[in-house]
């Protein structure tokens, strides 16, 4: 099955910091750009960062430029989202999403995994 | 604050049609075809159903279009079912500091 898949999420307290991994699984995502989404409860999708494929171009959201770092290992098959300085507000469910070689929109998506910022 | 603009929701009986509207700038959904649209249950993932304004992937019902008109996209979903009932995200690439934004997504309920 292709698919990505993310991990690494769970509780941690504010001021912390937590790196999340996404894989893929059947598919190869060494040529695209790779995003990470996140959804908070209750609320809709918030694109968060980008990196292309040969980690040129990397893209971050105003709200976690500066706390925030994307990377990747394509021999790994891999992106990561190192968050530190980790407030409430990062509570969310965060997906990585794999961006379309030829255009821009994210057409596979893993499930998520969760992110809890909590005292 | 979403920088692009959906009604909170929008209903219609089974068999009806329904548009959502998608309204953004000359910096993102005006300047760009790289408008898609995501549809989501709760607890699930989003699923993509429109991209580059008005193409579907292989496996989305026909029922789904999309278009655009200057700084505005729109989804349309024709011979509404039970099962369209779900929220719907726009997003678009934008030319400004960031490289995607999405609109804070419409509640489509099948009266």
């Amino acid at each position: 099955e292709v698919q990505l898949v993310e991990s690494g999420g769970g509780l941690v307290k504010p001021g912390e910091s937590l790196t999340l991994s996404c894989e893929g699984s059947g598919i190869i995502i060494s040529s695209n750009s790779v995003n990470w989404v996140r959804q908070a409860p209750g609320k809709g999708p918030e694109w968060v960062s980008t990196i292309s494929s040969r980690s040129s171009f990397i893209y971050y959201a105003d709200s976690v430029r500066g706390r925030f770092t994307i990377s990747r290992d394509n021999a790994k098959n891999s992106v990561y989202l190192h968050m530190n300085s980790l407030t409430a507000e990062d509570t969310a469910v965060y997906y990585c999403a794999r961006d379309h070689s030829r255009s821009a929109y994210m057409d596979v998506w893993g499930k998520g995994t969760t992110v809890t910022v909590s005292s | 604050q979403s920088a692009l603009t959906q009604p909170a929701s929008v209903s219609g009986s089974p068999g009806q049609s329904v548009t959502i509207s998608c309204t953004g700038t000359s910096a993102d959904v005006g300047a760009f075809n790289y408008v898609s649209w995501y549809q989501q249950y709760p607890g699930k993932v989003p699923k993509l159903m429109i991209y580059d304004v008005n193409n579907r992937p292989s496996g989305v019902s026909i029922r789904f279009s999309g278009s655009k008109s200057g700084n505005t996209a729109s989804l349309t979903i024709s011979g509404l079912q039970p099962e369209d009932e779900a929220d719907y995200y726009c997003s678009s690439y934008t030319s400004s500091n960031t490289y995607y934004i999405f609109g804070p997504g419409t509640r489509v309920t099948v009266l």
